[in-house]
């Protein structure tokens, strides 16, 4: 079975970057792509990075995606972190034309 | 824009079935496929299936599969998802998401709450 696994959180303070890691277990992370979704609460999950490294229209630069086929995982970067960042965000990739989350990770901004 | 509007809360007994709607506009509704993930309180999304709309084939999770359906409307532009049998601990938020495409990622509906009680 593919499972991806995230932190259960992190945090850093306004201004500074963050990476939030998602590491694939039973299979390559780099053989499919890798969707972040943002999730504020009480919210509707909002995709921010789509394709690995893709940002919608709206999302700002500040957000990028990659995938480290060595360590078999994928990556989501913020830089210049504002207080409106923190969140709970979340990889999908793809196992057997199915969708595998991650567990999630709460970003806090302090 | 690309919206998708689900259908509003339900309150359903255990064992019993519910059908949640989702309607899309602003797009071609034939040329993407739509999922169905759940979100129970405080934990992470689970994928329960997707529907190829174009051709109405079907995927469901093997957790759920005998007790799950997708199916579509075009003339409608409306997915629905039926799920049987319910149990307590399917109570959850249920979103329909349409696959991403060139340039864009996934879309997600509001949500809607399906709660299990007796």
């Amino acid at each position: 079975n593919f499972v991806v696994t995230q932190p259960h959180s992190v945090s850093e303070s306004p201004g500074k970057t963050i990476t939030i890691s998602c590491t694939g277990s039973g299979g390559s992370i780099a053989s499919n792509y890798v969707q972040w979704y943002q999730q504020r609460p009480g919210s509707v999950p909002a995709t921010v990075i789509y394709e690995d490294d893709h940002r919608p229209s709206g999302v700002p630069d500040r957000f990028s995606g990659s995938v480290d086929s060595s360590s078999n995982s994928a990556s989501l970067t913020i830089s210049g972190l504002k207080t409106e960042d923190e969140a709970v965000y979340y990889c999908q990739s793809y196992h057997d034309n199915t969708w595998v989350f991650g567990g999630g990770t709460k970003l806090t901004v302090l | 824009q690309v919206q998708l509007v689900q259908s509003g809360a339900e309150v359903q007994k255990p064992g019993s079935l519910v059908k949640v709607s989702c309607k899309a506009s602003g797009y071609p509704f034939s040329s993407y496929a739509m999922h169905w993930v759940r979100q129970a309180p405080g934990q992470s999304f689970e994928w329960l299936g997707w529907i190829n709309i174009a051709n109405g084939n079907t995927k469901y999770s093997k957790r759920v599969q005998d007790r799950f359906t997708i199916t579509r409307d075009s003339s409608a532009s409306t997915v629905y998802m039926e799920l049987s049998s319910l149990r307590f601990e399917e109570t959850a938020v249920y979103y329909c998401v349409r696959d991403g495409g060139i340039n864009t990622g996934p879309y997600w509906g509001q949500g809607t709450q399906v709660t299990v009680s007796s």
